[in-house]
């Protein structure tokens, strides 16, 4: 039981290009999220996903996509880097969406 | 929008003091939780706080909640080096917004043997 896992674990990217974040969950959880962390900023929500086939804008959306492959699978894109979202990205994951967060390892993204 | 505040920023303590983190929300909570994460890893959850009131205990760890579910504390007493990390709270304000949690920014927690 991995629980949640993401992939890159880091990467760097030009500004300009575009990337795709992966998170997976093993938890047979309908909700899945994900964030940013910026210090001193806390965790932000980006978007999130309360149940397979639906996704909703968090505090932070703009430059941002994702989609909800299936239950297990939560992707976040980047179009068009910008150092502006240099940052740590983690996904998390919740059985319903009131309940606990389980997250994920992280993922550091710097862009240059 | 929801807006949650988190003090202190950071707190140095030698190992044995005590140990406060207070959490104040700009609006009334559904519920509030609290997460420990370690440096150089990913928040992981401590607990859940639903009523008016509420006091909760894990070991060492004493969590309350507001009479008006709009802050929170979290109180370690004689701390460990093991208690090293950022503290968050993160409120959830329910309805329309329910599962979309707001962090506070955090506190860091140094431990001096």
């Amino acid at each position: 039981n991995a629980g949640v896992t993401q992939t890159p674990k880091f990467q760097v990217l030009k500004t300009g290009q575009s990337m795709t974040l992966q998170c997976a969950q093993d938890m047979n959880h309908n909700s899945m999220y994900w964030y940013r962390q910026d210090p001193g900023m806390g965790l932000r929500l980006i978007y999130y996903s309360a149940s397979e086939g639906t996704t909703d804008k968090g505090e932070v959306p703009n430059g941002y996509n994702v989609s909800r492959l299936n239950k297990r699978e939560f992707s976040l894109r980047l179009e068009s880097a910008a150092p502006s979202q240099t940052s740590v990205y983690f996904c998390a994951s919740s059985e319903v969406w009131y309940y606990t967060q389980y997250f994920g390892p992280g993922t550091r993204l710097t862009v240059l | 929008g929801q807006q949650v505040m988190q003090i202190p920023q950071y707190q140095h303590v030698q190992e044995g003091e005590d140990f406060t983190t207070y959490c104040n929300s700009s609006t009334t909570l559904s519920n509030i939780q609290w997460y420990k994460q370690r440096p150089g890893g990913h928040p992981v959850f401590l607990i859940q706080l639903v009523k008016s009131g509420e006091v909760k205990k894990q070991k060492r760890l004493t969590f309350q909640f507001g009479e008006a579910k709009k802050n929170s504390s979290l109180h370690i007493t004689a701390t460990q080096t093991t208690d090293v990390g950022t503290y968050f709270c993160a409120g959830d304000a329910g309805g329309t917004s329910y599962g979309k949690l707001t962090f506070g920014q955090g506190t860091i927690l140094t431990v001096h043997p």
